[in-house]
């Protein structure tokens, strides 16, 4: 049950961009993101519904493709801020349900 | 307004203890949930309750682990006894129903079992 992130690991430099993604082999009813910095809590970036509602802030993008249970959170002109691992939680039924997260793609902003 | 707080922040003890993570989830929030966090399995659910009932609780590693919400405003995540692989941070979240389902984390418990 627990969704597949990729990439694991990526190194980028001020300025670039950067996707990841979040696929999983169950129906989905919201995929939600959140970075996590060391030492630190996981912080809420986004959260993507079925039926395409979309909620989050930040220079930060999502999209959520119901018919392939995939999500790409995208990441443009990255900043040093944004450095830190991201995880993708998926819940398979309606809000209440169980927030199962992926492994974590680690993001790395060299200046 | 405070966030999740959790106590202790740092908890080392020695294998066979018994363990006690505390929780106090933010002020009229309707779900809390209990995650562990390793190297080796990432963010594990263990358990969640609604209106401090347990919904879940499949993730819950073995009958060495509970968890009790005795009222809305705190839960206690108990390890007895403890075992060495059970060193990780445990992190407590809580969300609002009626919110955009976002999950407040609280800082999270280091726990060392030597």
């Amino acid at each position: 049950q627990q969704p597949v992130q990729s990439p694991q690991a990526v190194i980028l430099r001020e300025g670039e961009d950067a996707v990841i993604n979040c696929s999983s082999s169950k129906a989905l009813y919201s995929v939600h993101w959140y970075r996590q910095k060391h030492g630190e809590a996981p912080v809420f970036l986004m959260i993507l519904l079925k039926g395409g509602e979309q909620k989050g802030h930040e220079k930060i993008s999502a999209s959520f493709n119901e018919k392939k249970q995939q999500s790409s959170l995208y990441l443009t002109a990255s900043q040093l801020s944004y450095s830190g691992t991201y995880f993708c939680g998926t819940a398979l039924m309606e809000y209440g349900n169980k927030l199962v997260f992926g492994a974590g793609t680690i993001l790395r902003v060299k200046s | 307004d405070a966030g999740v707080i959790q106590s202790p922040r740092h908890e080392v003890t020695e294998m066979g203890q018994e363990v006690t993570l505390r929780c106090k989830p933010i002020s009229g929030h309707d779900y809390l949930f209990w995650y562990r966090q390793t190297m080796m399995r990432g963010l594990e659910l263990l358990i969640y309750f609604n209106n401090n009932v347990p919904i879940d609780d499949s993730g819950m590693p073995e009958d060495r682990f509970s968890a009790k919400m005795p009222n809305a405003s705190f839960s206690t995540l108990k390890i007895q006894p403890s075992e060495p692989r059970d060193s990780a941070v445990y992190f407590c979240a809580s969300s609002h129903l009626r919110g955009t389902g976002e999950l407040f984390f609280g800082e999270g418990s280091r726990l060392t079992v030597l």
